[in-house]
């Protein structure tokens, strides 16, 4: 069971606006701790997707968004395309836990 | 830039330890106020944080609370190189285990090297 909740999966044809939820509580994201994205490829290791809640790294396309609200994150993905079939995962920090840090269970995004 | 490569045994007896080395290049380890984290992810499942360590001053060290009993992470500037060591292992710590520098996000990662537990 992990510390941040995110749906299994989410499906889109081409084109489409996808999004994907990450839902915490007041000792992670409520607290106003960061969240992160990751985008796993199969086979391969997890890629920085978006960092602090809404920032691209060099490199990512703007058709990735990511936002923030009370105990809760999403990341949008716009104009869906077949390469952005992947995993993803969100990432924070949790302070009750000892200082730990915590990630969603992930979402299988499939382009139909 | 920079990036991390980890080495290591493949296959783990059971209750031994496991021992895993990440060697960053590209850069040195001590440069700028990071941590270095281990991360791993079993089979067809999520990713789980195991600890990090800081690259300064007496390397302080954070860990999973539910790994914090078995896992310790060193680092060896000299060498560029972190390591982790997790012992009394059984088969679910079996695995695909990342390096990744953290900045409190995760960037970047290893390309995982995968440990089996297993007699």
């Amino acid at each position: 069971q992990s510390v941040l909740t995110q749906p299994p999966s989410v499906s889109g044809a081409p084109g489409q606006r996808v999004t994907i939820s990450c839902t915490g509580r007041s000792s992670n994201i409520g607290a106003g701790y960061d969240v992160h994205w990751y985008q796993q490829l199969p086979g391969t290791a997890p890629k920085l997707l978006i960092y602090g809640n809404s920032n691209r790294p060099s490199g990512v396309p703007d058709r990735f968004s990511g936002s923030k609200s009370g105990t809760s994150a999403s990341l949008a993905i716009s104009g869906l395309q077949a390469e952005d079939e992947a995993d993803y995962y969100c990432q924070s920090y949790d302070g009750s836990l000892s200082g730990s840090k915590v990630f969603g269970g992930g979402t299988k995004v499939t382009v139909l | 830039q920079v990036q991390l490569q980890e080495s290591g045994p493949g296959l783990v007896n059971p209750s031994q330890t496991l021992s895993l080395t990440c060697t960053v290049s590209g850069g040195s380890i001590r440069s700028g106020s990071y941590y270095w984290s281990w991360i791993r992810q079993p089979a067809g499942k999520g990713l789980e944080w195991i600890g990090r360590i800081y690259n300064s001053g007496s390397g302080s060290t954070d860990y999973n609370p539910s790994l914090k009993s078995r896992a310790t992470i060193s680092i060896d500037t000299s060498k560029n190189q972190f390591s982790l060591k997790l012992n009394s292992v059984t088969a679910a710590d079996t695995a695909v285990y990342y390096c990744a520098r953290d900045s409190d996000w995760f960037d970047p990662w290893g390309q995982g090297t995968l440990v089996t537990v297993s007699s």
